[in-house]
């Protein structure tokens, strides 16, 4: 299944640690997004980078939350010091700057916290 | 910021019938409103999209409908089957935004 791929899949980790998710996009896609979505809610939005450029983040990502993608390709997400509310799918994104929206998400990481 | 209401909440149709969702948003430059399917456990997946300059778009058995006056638009889905029974969500965008805000999503069970 070629498109956007994300690492690892499933993370389980314990109060307060910290976890790092990688995202891969289409490759020519220049835009990326990370979205966050609990069961029985629709995906939230969390940042968005255009090539390297981290260019919009929510209000609701917290400090814990840090987002890089360095080299205009690959992005990583970093949640710090874990809490059992940052339980959820983490759902990676990538479009095209002329093409409106979201077409294509990654399978996502699901994050348990115990 | 956009506020995005989607009813009904859950759709139980019959094989075969007909299935309409609808979708109420608040931001008056929303411009591009899309509708995804999720299968459970599965990635959203975008099935169509519909921009404001057109009132309404078909694809095989989905059709989005608009009606930018009164901020809502619609999913339709002619001849239910199994497989599309899901979660759907509407996301409306607004011009040059990135933010895509999504409803809280309306389950679909098509039952056989």
């Amino acid at each position: 299944d070629t498109g956007v791929s994300q690492d690892p899949r499933h993370k389980i980790t314990k109060r307060g640690q910290n976890v790092t998710f990688r995202c891969d996009p289409i490759s020519e896609h220049n835009r990326l997004y990370w979205y966050r979505q609990t069961l029985g809610q629709g995906p939230e939005f969390l940042t968005y980078f255009q090539n390297e450029a981290q260019l919009e983040k929510s209000r609701l990502l917290s400090d814990r939350f840090s987002a890089e993608r360095p080299k205009g390709s690959f992005s990583t997400l970093e949640i710090q010091r874990t809490e059992q509310g940052d339980s959820a799918m983490y759902l990676c994104a990538s479009s095209l700057e002329e093409i409106a929206g979201v077409r294509y998400f990654g399978p996502g990481t699901r994050l348990t916290v115990l | 910021g956009e506020n995005v209401e989607q009813h009904p909440s859950t759709l139980s149709v019959q094989e075969g019938d007909s299935a309409v969702i609808k979708c109420t948003y608040s931001d008056s430059a929303s411009n591009y409103f899309p509708w995804y399917k999720q299968e459970l456990g599965k990635r959203p997946q975008l099935i169509i999209d519909i921009r404001s300059n057109v009132g309404e778009k078909k694809d095989q058995r989905i059709a989005v409908t608009l009606n930018k006056t009164a901020k809502h638009f619609s999913l339709h889905i002619t001849e239910t089957q199994p497989e599309d029974s899901a979660v759907y969500f509407c996301a409306p965008l607004r011009e040059y935004g990135n933010k895509l805000v999504f409803g809280a999503g309306t389950i679909l069970r098509v039952k056989s």
